[in-house]
């Protein structure tokens, strides 16, 4: 069974400043990773997503991640934060057989601080 | 375009009712699928409806169900409600095939007293 493991649950960060989210998987097979954004009171937003090619994707509001096959990796960044990036992180994965099934890492809560 | 729309967004009932909550896909899209979220156990997936055939099926007991209609519409029911079916139900909506993206609805916010 696929698992995502996001290892930090709550990243405080100034504003301007670079930030990492981290993010593992545990698959036997080839995989597809997402990365979702949830702000208050609403649903999830997808950021960027992996799915073959380039390891390093680019996903919108200035948002990349790299795929990372030997480490199971695939690590969020940003080189400098806004207020508005003031959200809740998820890291997703879906198996090639699993169809649409996302599972998903239990979520980086980021707090910019001006 | 539209976005997937979910009603209620609020719902209160007591425990061993039943509840129903429905999903609007964006127009187009014919794959439905249904996540719960609780600060407990984060977000699971429930199932997902395809051309009004369910194709996955996450853990989770039978008193889950879901449809989907001819018009892409799904519904989601939970019978016989415990406390822990307390959560946030959200739905997400894709074009025909698989690991396209999925767009998800602002959710159900389901509290079962």
């Amino acid at each position: 069974a696929q698992s995502v493991t996001q290892l930090d649950s709550q990243v405080p960060v100034f504003e301007e400043a670079p930030v990492e989210l981290r993010c593992n998987y545990s698959s036997s097979v080839s995989v597809y990773l997402f990365w979702y954004v949830q702000y208050p009171n609403q649903g999830l937003q997808l950021l960027l997503k992996y799915l073959s090619g380039s390891t390093l994707v680019k996903g919108i509001n200035g948002f990349e991640a790299e795929f990372n096959k030997s480490q199971t990796s695939f690590h969020l960044r940003k080189p400098s934060v806004h207020i508005s990036d003031t959200a809740e992180y998820f890291c997703a994965v879906s198996g090639k057989a699993a169809g649409n099934k996302l599972t998903f890492g239990g979520g980086t809560r980021v707090l910019v601080k001006p | 375009k539209a976005g997937v729309t979910q009603t209620p967004r609020y719902l209160i009932k007591t425990r061993g009712q039943q509840v129903t909550l429905s999903c609007s896909p964006i127009s187009g899209h014919r794959s439905v699928s249904w996540y719960q979220q609780t600060p407990g156990q984060g977000l699971q997936f429930l199932f997902e409806y395809f051309s009004e055939t369910q194709r996955n099926k996450g853990n989770f007991p039978g008193r889950f169900s879901g449809r989907q209609f001819s018009n892409s519409r799904s519904e989601m029911n939970v019978s016989t409600l415990e406390l822990g079916d307390s959560a946030l139900y959200l739905c997400a909506s894709s074009l025909t095939g698989t690991h396209n993206e999925q767009f998800f609805g602002p959710g159900t916010r389901l509290t079962v007293l």
